[in-house]
C-alpha cells in the first residue's frame, strides 16, 4: 500500500523559502507514470491545489496554479522516491497545512486519464512568522 | 478558472438519516468531478471520481451523481464516522485544478 511521508520545517520566516519533501514508499514513484501534487489548506479554510509534477521527464510535465507560479517549484527525485516543494518569498498568507498527494493524472496514447488525488500525506503545518 | 460552489455550508443530520450535498461548477465540467471527505485533524480522502465511481474501499452508502454543472453526493445512512467536511473538485479544465469551499456535515 502506497505511503506518503512528509518532512520539513514547521516554521519559516517571512521572505524566506518554504521547503517540504514527500517520500513515497510501498510502491515506485515512477511505476505508474502518475503525477505527484502539493495542495495546501490555510487554517480553518478550504483546499488549494498548488501544483503537480510528472514522475517521468518530458516536456510539459509540471503544472502550477497561476496564483503562485512566480514563487513555486515542484520537483521529483526518482532516485530517492521523493517529491519536493519550494515556495519562495513567503508571507503570513502562506501559513497553511501543506499536503502531498499522488495525482492520478496520466497522459496516454488514448488521451488523458484523471482520477483525482489519492492517497494523501498526513500534512505539515507551516507557519510563516518572525 | 472554474469556480466550484458547494451548498449548504453546514448540514445538520441525525445518525441513520440521509445526507444530500450539492456542488455547482461555474461552467460545464462534464463528469470530471471528484468528492473528498476530511475528518477533523486528518488529511482528505478520495471518495468519488468520475462523478459517480467510488474509490477503493469506499462504502456503498456513498454515491455521486450529476454531470455538466450540477453534482450531488449522497450518504444514504449517516454513520458516526461520516460527520466530516466534504469537498468537490473539478478536473475538466486545468490548470488550476479547483476545489469547492466545502460542506460540513454535523450531528443534529
Amino acid at each position: 500500500q502506497l505511503h506518503l511521508q512528509q518532512s520539513g520545517p514547521g516554521l519559516v520566516r517571512p521572505s524566506e523559502t518554504l521547503s517540504l519533501t514527500c517520500t513515497v514508499s510501498g510502491g515506485s514513484i515512477t511505476s505508474s507514470r502518475y503525477y505527484w501534487a502539493w495542495i495546501r489548506q490555510p487554517p480553518g479554510k478550504g483546499l488549494e491545489w498548488i501544483g503537480s509534477v510528472g514522475s517521468v521527464s518530458y516536456i510539459g510535465s509540471t503544472y502550477y496554479t497561476p496564483a503562485l507560479m512566480s514563487r513555486v517549484n515542484i520537483s521529483v527525485d526518482t532516485s530517492k522516491s521523493q517529491s519536493s516543494l519550494k515556495l519562495s518569498s513567503v508571507t503570513a498568507a502562506d501559513t497553511a497545512v501543506y499536503y502531498c498527494a499522488r495525482h492520478n493524472f496520466m497522459m496516454t496514447f488514448g488521451g488523458i486519464v484523471d482520477r483525482g488525488f489519492d492517497p494523501w500525506g498526513l500534512g505539515t503545518l507551516v507557519t510563516v512568522s518572525s | 478558472e472554474i469556480v466550484m460552489t458547494q451548498s449548504p455550508a453546514t448540514l445538520s443530520v441525525s445518525p441513520g438519516e440521509r445526507a444530500t450535498l450539492s456542488c455547482r461548477a461555474s461552467q460545464s465540467v462534464s463528469r470530471n468531478l471528484a468528492w473528498y471527505q476530511q475528518r477533523p485533524g486528518q488529511a482528505p480522502r478520495l471518495l468519488i471520481y468520475g462523478a459517480s465511481t467510488r474509490a477503493t474501499d469506499i462504502p456503498v452508502r456513498f454515491s455521486g451523481s450529476g454531470s455538466g454543472t450540477e453534482f450531488t453526493l449522497t450518504i444514504s445512512s449517516l454513520q458516526s464516522e461520516d460527520f466530516a467536511v466534504y469537498y468537490c473538485q473539478q478536473y475538466d479544465n486545468w490548470p488550476p485544478w479547483t476545489f469547492g469551499q466545502g460542506t460540513k456535515v454535523e450531528i443534529k
